[in-house]
C-alpha cells in the first residue's frame, strides 16, 4: 500500500509570492492534517480536513488555507509569503476512528528568500 | 489547552543499554497519547499509542511506553538500545473529544543518540 505522498518535495519562493502544496493520503484514509515544522517552533498543527470539511484549525494567520477534494487529496496554500514561513510542511492521513494514528508524508521543504 | 513537555533536548545512551525518553502531558479529560520518530529529512513515523486499557503499551522496533495517569507521564522505553535508534523522538497528545477531531499537540522533541 502506498504511503502518504507530498509534492513537491522542495520549493524555493520569494517574499510576497504564494505557494500551493499537495498531499495524497493513503488509500481509504479520509482525514488529512497539515503541520508546520520549524527549528524554533517545533511541530505546529495547521488544520485538519475530513470528507472535504475543515474540522480543526490551528493558530495560524488567514494567509494559510487549505482544502480537500472528493478523492481525499488535499492542498494547502500560503499567500503573501514571509521569510518566517520557511519550514518543513508535513501532511498526515488517518483512517476512520479518531483513535487511529496518523501516517505522515515525507514533507515539503519550503524556503522563502 | 493541551500541552506536552519533553524535558530533555538530547539523550545519550550506549548501545545495549536501556533507554528512556521522557514525556509529560497536560490535557482536559482522558488523553490519547502517541510517540513518533523522525529520521533526518524524513516525515514522522508512528511508534505506539495509548488510548485505553493496559498502562504498558508495546510498539514498533522493540519500543514500549508506560502511561502513568497520576504523574501525567508517558515515557518511552527500550530495554536494549541500537545505534540505528538514533533519531528525533516526539511525544504527542490529543484529548478525547466528540466529533473525532484530530488536533495533535506535539512536544519539542528529544534527540536520541546511541553510541557504540
Amino acid at each position: 500500500k502506498a504511503g502518504v505522498t507530498q509534492t513537491p518535495r522542495y520549493l524555493i519562493k520569494t517574499r510576497g509570492q504564494q505557494v500551493t502544496l499537495s498531499c495524497s493520503p493513503i488509500s481509504g484514509h479520509r482525514s488529512v492534517s497539515w503541520y508546520q515544522q520549524t527549528p524554533g517552533q517545533g511541530l505546529q498543527f495547521l488544520f485538519e480536513y475530513f470528507s472535504e470539511t475543515q474540522r480543526n484549525k490551528g493558530n495560524f494567520p488567514g494567509r494559510f488555507s487549505g482544502r480537500q477534494f472528493s478523492n481525499s487529496r488535499s492542498e494547502m496554500n500560503v499567500s503573501t509569503l514571509e521569510l518566517g514561513d520557511s519550514a518543513l510542511y508535513l501532511c498526515a492521513s488517518r483512517k476512520g476512528s479518531a483513535n487511529n494514528e496518523q501516517f505522515f508524508g515525507p514533507g515539503t521543504r519550503l524556503t522563502v528568500l | 489547552a493541551q500541552s506536552v513537555a519533553q524535558p530533555e533536548d538530547q539523550v545519550n545512551v550506549a548501545e545495549g543499554n536501556p533507554l528512556t525518553v521522557k514525556c509529560t502531558y497536560s490535557v482536559s479529560g482522558n488523553p490519547y497519547l502517541f510517540w513518533y520518530v523522525q529520521y533526518p529529512n524524513r516525515g514522522l513515523q508512528f511508534l505506539l499509542k495509548y488510548i485505553t486499557g493496559d498502562n504498558l503499551v508495546k510498539g514498533s522496533y522493540g519500543f514500549e511506553a508506560e502511561f502513568n495517569k497520576s504523574q501525567t507521564s508517558f515515557h518511552l522505553k527500550k530495554p536494549s538500545a541500537l545505534v540505528s535508534d538514533s533519531a528525533l523522538y516526539f511525544c504527542a497528545v490529543r484529548p478525547y473529544q466528540t466529533g473525532g477531531g484530530n488536533k495533535l499537540t506535539f512536544g519539542t522533541g528529544t534527540q536520541l543518540k546511541v553510541e557504540l
